[in-house]
């Protein structure tokens, strides 16, 4: 079974500064796919970023940018130019597609960001 | 406008009294899924289906039943909740393609008495 670890449960950061969320995984397989989501206040759940693990080349979005280590099976993300609006509960998720297409999401337990006025 | 609609977003119960909550996507996605959001474990999947009359537990499954009559809708029901199922609910879906994200609805917070 695949496992998401998030290692740090809460971060602070000024606005305007850049952060870094870590997020390790554990699994055997060779093709999958990586995900960030944000959880604001409001609870929904909100898709940040996503990598193919068959792709070398690290995904971006506009300031959010992942450094995605398959050897290493890390997957951190980086907020660049921290906004207030960046306050927000992420989660790292796995997915191992399956041959019928999807399979389900693994979560890791979140970290809790703080972005500082 | 695209969307998961899930009903109620906020219920308050007591232990053994049954309920339903309703999930429903327009976006003729095959693939549907019930999540459970716990403080400090994340997002735990309690069944899925990838398609109409086409359910299978997920890693958490107990005290849960589900069906799939309609592709659009995706219920889950708690024959004789206990408390241990107070929990934010997430109800999600997307295409059968793996390389389709899933999209969440916004969410059920239920509180057992």
């Amino acid at each position: 079974a695949q496992t998401v670890t998030q290692s740090q449960p809460e971060m602070s950061v000024q606005e305007a500064e850049t952060v870094t969320l870590s997020c390790t995984y554990d699994t055997s397989e060779s093709n999958y796919y990586l995900f960030w989501y944000k959880q604001p206040p409001s609870r929904q759940m909100i898709l940040v970023i996503r990598q193919e693990a068959y792709k070398q080349q690290n995904a971006t979005e506009n300031r959010f940018s992942v450094n995605f280590q398959k050897a290493a099976k890390s997957f951190s993300l980086k907020i660049s130019d921290s906004q207030l609006g960046d306050t927000a509960m992420y989660f790292c998720a796995f997915m191992k597609p399956n041959a019928f297409g999807n399979e389900k999401l693994t979560f890791g337990t979140g970290t809790r960001l703080t972005i500082i006025p | 406008e695209a969307q998961v609609t899930q009903n109620p977003r906020y219920l308050i119960t007591v232990t053994g009294k049954k309920l339903t909550v309703t999930c429903s996507q327009n976006m003729n996605h095959e693939y549907m899924s019930w999540y459970r959001q716990d403080p400090g474990l994340g997002l735990r999947q309690i069944y899925y289906s990838m398609n109409v009359e086409a359910t299978d537990k997920g890693d958490v499954p107990e005290g849960y039943k589900v069906s799939r009559k309609e592709k659009r809708n995706f219920p889950l029901i708690l024959e004789s909740p206990s408390p241990n199922q107070t929990s934010l609910y997430f109800c999600a879906s997307s295409p059968i393609d793996s390389r389709e994200t899933q999209y969440f609805g916004p969410g059920t917070r239920l509180l057992v008495l």
